[in-house]
């Protein structure tokens, strides 16, 4: 089975504080996403990578960074977090197929 | 542009009624796919449809790929109260295996 592993389910910080997202997967697939999810906007885009040290933007990717230095990781950054960020961000793997497969999420609050 | 369409946003059913999410795009589609979100879970892909006029079924689940290829069904038979979630349709955003996800129909099953 593919797993992909995001390091927290819920995290709180403060605005402008720093935030690192942590997804890993262990199945040496190519491409990996970023995606925030809210009420009534659905599932959108924020970057993906698919290849180590590739990225491309996503349909939201203001405010946000992310790195990929390694395969298996791929990280979201929140450069100063804002309180328009608390969000469930989601992360997701694929290898060829189109099929994604996803972590259980971090839900972010920024107070 | 991309975007595709799904209708209702919300549906409200009895246990053991039908149920039926539509899934429309205004041009015309690679392949299809479905993912289904418990609450509080992260999306699991279900199936991909590529063929026109194609028909799978999944136990009491049956997803259809219209004749033009810009629309989608999903049908669930006598619905449990497992089947309690958000069905997404997705399509494909373009290169590198990135997703559009529709804004998915939220289901409630009433026991």
């Amino acid at each position: 089975d593919v797993k992909v592993t995001q390091s927290s389910r819920y995290l709180v910080k403060r605005t402008g504080e720093k935030v690192f997202l942590e997804c890993v997967q262990d199945m040496d697939h190519e491409n990996m996403f970023w995606y925030r999810q809210d009420p009534g906007l659905g599932l959108r885009l924020i970057y993906f990578s698919y290849d180590v040290k590739m990225k491309e933007k996503g349909d939201i990717p203001e405010g946000y960074s992310v790195s990929r230095e390694k395969k298996e990781r791929f990280s979201l950054i929140l450069e100063s977090a804002s309180t328009n960020q608390t969000s469930m961000y989601l992360c997701a793997s694929e290898q060829g197929g189109n099929i994604q497969y996803f972590g259980a999420g971090t839900r972010l609050s920024v107070l | 542009g991309q975007q595709v369409m799904q209708i209702p946003q919300y549906q409200h059913v009895q246990e053991g009624e039908d149920f039926t999410t539509y899934c429309n795009s205004s041009t015309t589609l690679s392949n299809i796919q479905w993912y289904k979100q418990r609450p509080g879970g992260h999306p699991v892909f279900l199936i991909q449809l590529v063929k026109s006029g194609e028909v799978k079924k999944q136990k009491r689940l049956t997803f259809q790929f219209g004749e033009a290829k810009k629309n989608s069904s999903l049908h669930i038979t006598a619905t449990q109260t497992t089947d309690v979630g958000t069905y997404f349709c997705v399509r494909n955003g373009g290169s590198q295996g990135n997703l559009i996800f529709g804004k998915g129909t939220k289901l409630s099953v009433k026991p």
